[in-house]
Protein backbone atom coordinates (compact mmCIF):
# COMPACT_ATOMS: atom_id res chain seq x y z
CA UNK A 1 0.00 0.00 0.00
CA UNK A 2 0.82 3.49 -0.91
CA UNK A 3 1.96 5.66 2.16
CA UNK A 4 3.53 9.06 2.83
CA UNK A 5 5.66 10.40 5.24
CA UNK A 6 6.35 13.94 6.58
CA UNK A 7 8.52 13.94 9.76
CA UNK A 8 8.04 17.44 10.44
CA UNK A 9 4.78 17.99 12.22
CA UNK A 10 5.97 21.87 13.23
CA UNK A 11 8.44 24.01 12.18
CA UNK A 12 9.13 27.47 13.53
CA UNK A 13 11.54 29.71 11.39
CA UNK A 14 12.40 33.38 11.57
CA UNK A 15 11.64 35.56 8.41
CA UNK A 16 14.71 34.80 5.84
CA UNK A 17 15.77 31.71 7.31
CA UNK A 18 15.74 28.86 4.59
CA UNK A 19 13.58 25.75 4.42
CA UNK A 20 13.12 22.02 4.20
CA UNK A 21 10.73 19.98 4.37
CA UNK A 22 10.69 16.48 4.39
CA UNK A 23 8.00 14.10 2.43
CA UNK A 24 8.95 10.14 1.49
CA UNK A 25 6.69 7.95 -0.18
CA UNK A 26 6.97 4.33 -0.34
CA UNK A 27 5.59 2.89 -3.35
CA UNK A 28 7.81 0.91 -5.87
CA UNK A 29 5.98 1.96 -8.94
CA UNK A 30 6.11 5.02 -10.91
CA UNK A 31 4.09 8.40 -8.94
CA UNK A 32 3.25 12.05 -9.73
CA UNK A 33 4.07 13.87 -6.72
CA UNK A 34 2.12 17.24 -5.04
CA UNK A 35 2.83 19.57 -2.54
CA UNK A 36 -0.08 21.33 -1.33
CA UNK A 37 -0.21 24.37 0.62
CA UNK A 38 -2.91 25.33 3.04
CA UNK A 39 -3.32 28.83 4.63
CA UNK A 40 -4.87 29.79 7.75
CA UNK A 41 -9.24 29.17 7.10
CA UNK A 42 -8.30 28.41 3.68
CA UNK A 43 -8.48 25.18 1.13
CA UNK A 44 -5.28 23.69 0.07
CA UNK A 45 -4.27 24.86 -3.24
CA UNK A 46 -1.54 23.22 -5.11
CA UNK A 47 2.05 24.58 -4.86
CA UNK A 48 3.48 22.41 -7.21
CA UNK A 49 3.62 18.87 -8.79
CA UNK A 50 6.38 16.14 -10.40
CA UNK A 51 5.09 14.23 -12.78
CA UNK A 52 7.85 13.65 -14.80
CA UNK A 53 11.36 14.99 -16.85
CA UNK A 54 13.59 17.51 -14.34
CA UNK A 55 13.32 16.27 -10.89
CA UNK A 56 13.77 19.52 -9.78
CA UNK A 57 10.21 21.20 -9.81
CA UNK A 58 9.63 25.17 -9.50
CA UNK A 59 6.07 26.19 -8.51
CA UNK A 60 4.70 29.53 -7.14
CA UNK A 61 5.91 32.06 -4.45
CA UNK A 62 9.81 30.84 -5.00
CA UNK A 63 8.86 27.33 -3.52
CA UNK A 64 10.56 23.99 -5.42
CA UNK A 65 10.95 20.40 -4.69
CA UNK A 66 13.38 18.15 -5.86
CA UNK A 67 12.47 14.43 -6.57
CA UNK A 68 15.03 12.00 -5.61
CA UNK A 69 13.70 8.24 -6.88
CA UNK A 70 16.36 6.50 -4.88
CA UNK A 71 15.47 7.88 -1.62
CA UNK A 72 11.75 7.92 -2.89
CA UNK A 73 11.92 11.68 -1.62
CA UNK A 74 10.33 14.47 -2.71
CA UNK A 75 11.17 17.83 -0.02
CA UNK A 76 9.93 20.96 -0.07
CA UNK A 77 12.63 23.98 -0.23
CA UNK A 78 12.44 27.62 -0.03
CA UNK A 79 15.66 29.76 0.21
CA UNK A 80 13.65 33.12 2.71
CA UNK A 81 10.64 32.46 4.02
CA UNK A 82 8.19 35.25 4.52
CA UNK A 83 5.54 35.77 7.34
CA UNK A 84 2.79 35.34 4.53
CA UNK A 85 4.11 31.61 4.09
CA UNK A 86 2.68 30.55 7.48
CA UNK A 87 0.34 27.86 6.53
CA UNK A 88 0.06 23.85 6.46
CA UNK A 89 1.97 21.83 4.05
CA UNK A 90 0.64 18.76 2.51
CA UNK A 91 2.84 16.62 0.33
CA UNK A 92 0.90 14.03 -1.58
CA UNK A 93 1.39 11.00 -3.73
CA UNK A 94 -0.23 9.17 -6.69
CA UNK A 95 0.48 5.85 -8.40
CA UNK A 96 0.69 6.74 -11.91
CA UNK A 97 -2.06 4.96 -13.95
CA UNK A 98 -3.63 2.79 -11.13
CA UNK A 99 -6.01 5.45 -9.14
CA UNK A 100 -6.99 8.58 -9.06
CA UNK A 101 -6.53 8.87 -5.45
CA UNK A 102 -3.66 11.39 -3.57
CA UNK A 103 -2.44 9.70 -0.69
CA UNK A 104 -1.45 12.53 1.43
CA UNK A 105 0.79 13.03 4.27
CA UNK A 106 -0.13 14.03 7.90
CA UNK A 107 1.14 17.99 7.24
CA UNK A 108 3.63 20.15 8.51
CA UNK A 109 2.44 23.26 10.34
CA UNK A 110 5.35 25.92 9.89
CA UNK A 111 5.28 28.92 11.47
CA UNK A 112 7.71 32.01 10.51
CA UNK A 113 7.90 35.05 13.26
CA UNK A 114 8.12 37.98 11.81
CA UNK B 1 -13.42 29.14 -14.26
CA UNK B 2 -15.59 29.84 -10.89
CA UNK B 3 -13.25 26.47 -9.19
CA UNK B 4 -14.77 23.66 -7.15
CA UNK B 5 -17.75 25.15 -5.39
CA UNK B 6 -19.31 23.90 -2.18
CA UNK B 7 -22.52 24.99 -0.18
CA UNK B 8 -23.16 25.85 2.41
CA UNK B 9 -19.99 27.19 3.87
CA UNK B 10 -20.76 26.98 7.37
CA UNK B 11 -23.48 24.69 8.64
CA UNK B 12 -24.70 24.62 12.62
CA UNK B 13 -26.97 21.73 13.49
CA UNK B 14 -28.35 19.65 16.24
CA UNK B 15 -27.46 16.42 17.03
CA UNK B 16 -29.92 13.47 14.83
CA UNK B 17 -30.50 16.34 12.31
CA UNK B 18 -29.90 15.45 8.35
CA UNK B 19 -26.98 17.37 7.13
CA UNK B 20 -26.43 17.39 3.17
CA UNK B 21 -23.41 19.01 1.67
CA UNK B 22 -22.98 19.98 -2.11
CA UNK B 23 -20.47 19.71 -4.36
CA UNK B 24 -19.92 21.16 -7.91
CA UNK B 25 -16.85 19.78 -10.25
CA UNK B 26 -14.78 22.36 -12.40
CA UNK B 27 -16.59 21.47 -15.93
CA UNK B 28 -14.99 19.08 -18.13
CA UNK B 29 -13.42 16.67 -14.92
CA UNK B 30 -14.67 13.63 -14.24
CA UNK B 31 -13.16 12.95 -10.73
CA UNK B 32 -14.60 13.75 -7.85
CA UNK B 33 -13.21 13.40 -3.89
CA UNK B 34 -14.77 14.13 -0.54
CA UNK B 35 -12.30 14.82 2.18
CA UNK B 36 -12.64 15.72 6.11
CA UNK B 37 -10.16 17.37 7.83
CA UNK B 38 -10.19 17.57 12.18
CA UNK B 39 -7.57 18.63 14.25
CA UNK B 40 -7.10 14.94 15.54
CA UNK B 41 -6.95 13.09 12.31
CA UNK B 42 -6.53 15.53 9.69
CA UNK B 43 -7.15 14.83 6.03
CA UNK B 44 -8.83 11.65 5.35
CA UNK B 45 -10.89 10.74 1.96
CA UNK B 46 -13.75 9.51 2.55
CA UNK B 47 -14.90 8.47 -0.59
CA UNK B 48 -13.73 9.14 -4.62
CA UNK B 49 -16.40 8.83 -7.83
CA UNK B 50 -15.22 8.61 -11.04
CA UNK B 51 -17.07 9.06 -13.99
CA UNK B 52 -20.37 9.19 -11.46
CA UNK B 53 -18.96 6.06 -10.14
CA UNK B 54 -17.98 5.47 -6.88
CA UNK B 55 -14.58 3.91 -6.73
CA UNK B 56 -13.32 3.37 -3.20
CA UNK B 57 -15.87 4.65 -0.24
CA UNK B 58 -13.51 2.71 2.18
CA UNK B 59 -12.64 5.90 4.11
CA UNK B 60 -17.24 6.39 4.89
CA UNK B 61 -17.04 6.31 8.76
CA UNK B 62 -19.95 4.41 8.92
CA UNK B 63 -23.44 4.04 7.57
CA UNK B 64 -24.81 7.45 8.84
CA UNK B 65 -22.35 8.73 5.84
CA UNK B 66 -23.49 8.24 2.06
CA UNK B 67 -22.26 9.98 -1.04
CA UNK B 68 -23.98 10.64 -4.09
CA UNK B 69 -23.47 11.76 -8.00
CA UNK B 70 -26.77 12.63 -9.52
CA UNK B 71 -24.91 13.58 -12.40
CA UNK B 72 -21.75 14.69 -14.13
CA UNK B 73 -21.31 17.94 -12.84
CA UNK B 74 -22.57 17.65 -9.05
CA UNK B 75 -22.69 15.57 -5.83
CA UNK B 76 -23.97 15.44 -2.47
CA UNK B 77 -22.53 13.98 0.75
CA UNK B 78 -25.31 13.06 3.08
CA UNK B 79 -24.94 12.78 6.84
CA UNK B 80 -27.85 11.07 8.76
CA UNK B 81 -28.28 11.18 11.54
CA UNK B 82 -25.50 13.93 12.63
CA UNK B 83 -23.66 13.35 15.83
CA UNK B 84 -21.08 16.16 17.26
CA UNK B 85 -18.00 13.62 16.38
CA UNK B 86 -18.75 14.44 12.98
CA UNK B 87 -17.77 18.10 13.65
CA UNK B 88 -14.83 19.14 11.03
CA UNK B 89 -14.63 20.52 7.59
CA UNK B 90 -15.46 18.78 4.32
CA UNK B 91 -13.76 19.25 0.97
CA UNK B 92 -14.83 18.18 -1.83
CA UNK B 93 -11.73 18.12 -4.52
CA UNK B 94 -12.24 17.60 -8.75
CA UNK B 95 -9.87 16.13 -10.98
CA UNK B 96 -9.71 16.36 -15.03
CA UNK B 97 -8.97 12.98 -17.35
CA UNK B 98 -5.79 11.29 -16.78
CA UNK B 99 -3.60 12.95 -19.47
CA UNK B 100 -0.65 15.44 -20.28
CA UNK B 101 -1.42 17.50 -16.84
CA UNK B 102 -2.28 14.31 -14.63
CA UNK B 103 -4.74 13.96 -12.07
CA UNK B 104 -4.28 17.53 -10.20
CA UNK B 105 -7.06 17.61 -7.59
CA UNK B 106 -8.56 20.71 -7.26
CA UNK B 107 -10.02 21.66 -3.93
CA UNK B 108 -13.29 23.42 -3.12
CA UNK B 109 -13.35 26.28 -0.15
CA UNK B 110 -15.53 23.22 2.47
CA UNK B 111 -17.92 23.49 4.50
CA UNK B 112 -17.32 24.02 7.97
CA UNK B 113 -20.15 21.71 10.13
CA UNK B 114 -20.49 21.87 13.42
CA UNK B 115 -23.21 19.66 15.01
CA UNK B 116 -24.32 19.99 18.46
Amino acid sequence: AQSVSQHNHHVILSEAASLELGCNYSYGGTVNLFWYVQYPGQHLQLLLKYFSGDPLVKGIKGFEAEFIKSKFSFNLRKPSVQWSDTAEYFCAVNARGATNKLIFGTGTLLAVQP
Amino acid sequence: DAGVIQSPRHEVTEMGQEVTLRCKLISGHNSLFWYRQTMMRGLELLIYFNNNVPIDDSGMPEDRFSAKMPNASFSTLKIQPSEPRDSAVYFCASSPPPGGVGNEQFFGPGTRLTVL
